[in-house]
Order: structure tokens, then C-alpha cells, then sequence
């Protein structure tokens, strides 16, 4: 079955602790990305990468790092979580641009809370 | 800039048909989409518009006019089911083709 996974899908823990969020994809999409949601403000980008060891930075990467050493991987890392970080978030991927349409796959999402 | 406009909510009563616009500025605009989102769920994909006009997909149809800047989905046949938020986003070729995304749309439906 084709799927996005994120784990874990419930977390609180405590300003400073380093956490990371894993994001799994089995369908050999090269595109991944990782949204926050916050009510009212939809969906913004924190990262996406286009490839293995391709990373760029979305909207709002500040407090957040991202890795790609493989292809179906893409974690999340919070190195120093600070409350304003308690959110929602949500890890996608896709195939990439240019084959006629633009499905990003979303995982179940993960919601943190950093007290 | 980038940026894309969608209403923030639109009411609707069962059974009628709701058309959500999205209205986008982008520097190489690449395609538009539509994801719908239930309270608690991840976004799920609807429709895709790379090119101008209508794309019907069951009750959903999306419409796209590149030279506006402008899109729309319908929505027809409402069901309560439909309630949800609603999403669109513009793949932006000026930007590395990251995906830029509205605010989100809240459908609600009466009986």
C-alpha cells in the first residue's frame, strides 16, 4: 500500500530536549516536505527537499534542521524545542514536477507539544 | 512575491452547489491544486490544473485561467460529508518549484 508514515504520532516533551519526528515514503517519490499547522495560518512549509542530500529551506525553518540520506527518508530534527513550537506537523512527498500531475501524499501528521 | 488568496470560510446548504476561488501571484507559475483537509486529518489531493480550463473529477471540478492568475473549485451536489477546509496551491517554478499554499478555505454545509 502507498503511504506516507510519521512517528511518532503523539509527543509532549520539554523545552531544550532534542527531539526528531521520522517521515517514511514507500512509493520512491523523490519530492518530501514537512508543514506545520497552526489554526488559521494552513499549512507552511519548514523544509523540502527535491532529492537525496537536496534541502531547502520553506517558510518558517528557523528552530527546525532535515535530513535526506536516503530516498525514502526524511526526518524532522528539533534540536533545542521551544513551546512556539507546539503544533501540528505534517510530512509529504511526491514525484516530481513534470509527470502530469502534483499529488503530495501526506502522512497522518504528528501533533507536539513542548511545554 | 508569493502569495495566494482564498476566503476563509463559505457556507453552503446540502445539495446546492459552492465554488471556492483561489487567486495567486507567483514569479513562474507551474500548476494549481486542490487538497481537501477533515478536522483531525491530514490534506488529501482533489484536483490538479496545469493548463487553462475545467477538470472534472465527479462531483469536483477545478478551473484554471492562467492569464487571470485564477482559479476555482466547484463543488457540486453538497453533501455533509463535504464539510472540511479546503486548500489550494501553486507550484512555483521561481522558487526551486516549492509549493506555495492559501490559507485554507472553511466549508460549511447546512441541512
Amino acid at each position: 500500500e502507498a503511504q506516507v508514515t510519521q512517528n511518532p504520532r503523539y509527543l509532549i516533551t520539554v523545552t531544550g530536549k532534542k527531539l526528531t519526528v521520522t517521515c517514511s515514503q514507500n512509493m520512491n517519490h523523490e519530492y518530501m516536505s514537512w508543514y506545520r499547522q497552526d489554526p488559521g495560518l494552513g499549512l507552511r512549509q519548514i523544509y523540502y527537499s527535491m532529492n537525496v542530500e537536496v534541502t531547502d529551506k520553506g517558510d518558517v525553518p528557523e528552530g527546525y534542521k532535515v535530513s535526506r540520506k536516503e530516498k525514502r527518508n526524511f526526518p524532522l530534527i528539533l534540536e533545542s524545542p521551544s513551546p512556539n513550537q507546539t503544533s501540528l506537523y505534517f510530512c509529504a512527498s511526491s514525484s516530481i514536477v513534470g509527470t502530469g500531475t502534483d499529488t503530495q501524499y501526506f502522512g497522518p501528521g504528528t501533533r507536539l507539544t513542548v511545554l | 512575491g508569493q502569495s495566494l488568496e482564498q476566503p476563509s470560510e463559505v457556507t453552503a446548504v446540502e445539495g446546492a452547489i459552492v465554488q471556492i476561488n483561489c487567486t495567486y501571484q507567483t514569479s513562474g507559475f507551474y500548476g494549481l491544486s486542490w487538497y481537501q483537509q477533515h478536522d483531525g486529518g491530514a490534506p488529501t489531493f482533489l484536483s490538479y490544473n496545469a493548463l487553462d480550463g475545467l477538470e472534472e473529477t465527479g462531483r469536483f471540478s477545478s478551473f484554471l485561467s492562467r492569464s487571470d492568475s485564477y482559479g476555482y473549485l466547484l463543488l457540486q451536489e453538497l453533501q455533509m460529508k463535504d464539510s472540511a477546509s479546503y486548500f489550494c496551491a501553486v507550484r512555483d517554478r521561481g522558487s526551486n518549484y516549492q509549493l506555495i499554499w492559501g490559507a485554507g478555505t472553511k466549508l460549511i454545509i447546512k441541512p
